[in-house]
């Protein structure tokens, strides 16, 4: 059974910081990982994709990196801004069907 | 933004109704998925489907039914609400199954059961 662990539960960061969030997994046998971001009272927006091909993937001010070996990805946000604050999830798949997700990442940059 | 709406975005009822979810999609993508997402559980499974008229259980399916009449549409009905299924509700599509492709949310229906 698949199971997702992101550490730290909560972050506060000043503005304009680099941050790493970090998510790890228990089946290195996955086909991709997938980030995304939740507002309070939101849904999930997705992130960023990656593949099991690849090792990371860039948007904007975002890039991920996954290590399957290790079982293993973080998503990396540079120059943060308050607008970044929100909780961060991450999720891999589990069969045919579904996706597990972490706890999620509650991420909070401070004007 | 991918084109999924839900509703209601909010709905209280009243323990032992009947309540039913609506998710409509825009993308025609072939999967579509409720999840439910509580504190101390995040998101769990409920039910998916693979096309029209095939569905099958998640791992929280106990007191839901779905339908998929068409490619569009993904219906979750509580046959009798009780206070355990008060939770936000999540739909959500992708192409493909297995996690091969990425899989897009909507806002979500918070549901109060009283």
């Amino acid at each position: 059974k698949q199971e997702v662990t992101q550490i730290p539960a909560a972050l506060s960061v000043p503005e304009g910081e680099n941050l790493v969030l970090n998510c790890s997994f228990t089946d290195s046998a996955i086909y991709n990982l997938q980030w995304f971001r939740q507002d309070p009272g939101k849904g999930l927006t997705s992130l960023l994709l990656i593949q099991s091909s690849q090792r990371e993937q860039t948007s904007g001010r975002l890039n991920a990196s996954l290590d399957k070996s290790s079982g293993r990805s973080t998503l990396y946000i540079a120059a943060s801004q308050p607008g970044d604050s929100a909780t961060y999830l991450c999720a891999v798949p589990q069969g045919a069907q579904k996706l597990v997700f972490g706890q999620g990442t509650r991420l909070t940059i401070n004007p | 933004d991918a084109g999924i709406t839900q509703s209601p975005r909010h709905k209280v009822t009243e323990t032992g109704t009947p309540v039913t979810l609506r998710c409509h999609q825009t993308e025609n993508h072939r999967y579509m998925y409720w999840y439910r997402q509580d504190p101390g559980h995040g998101l769990r499974l409920i039910h998916y489907s693979y096309g029209v008229k095939d569905t099958d259980k998640g791992e929280v399916s106990d007191g839901y039914s779905v339908s998929r009449s068409k490619t569009e549409d993904f219906l979750l009905t509580l046959e009798s609400a009780t206070s355990s299924q008060t939770s936000v509700y999540f739909c959500a599509i992708s192409e493909s199954g297995g996690g091969y492709t990425e899989a897009f949310f909507g806002q979500g229906t918070r549901l109060t059961v009283v």
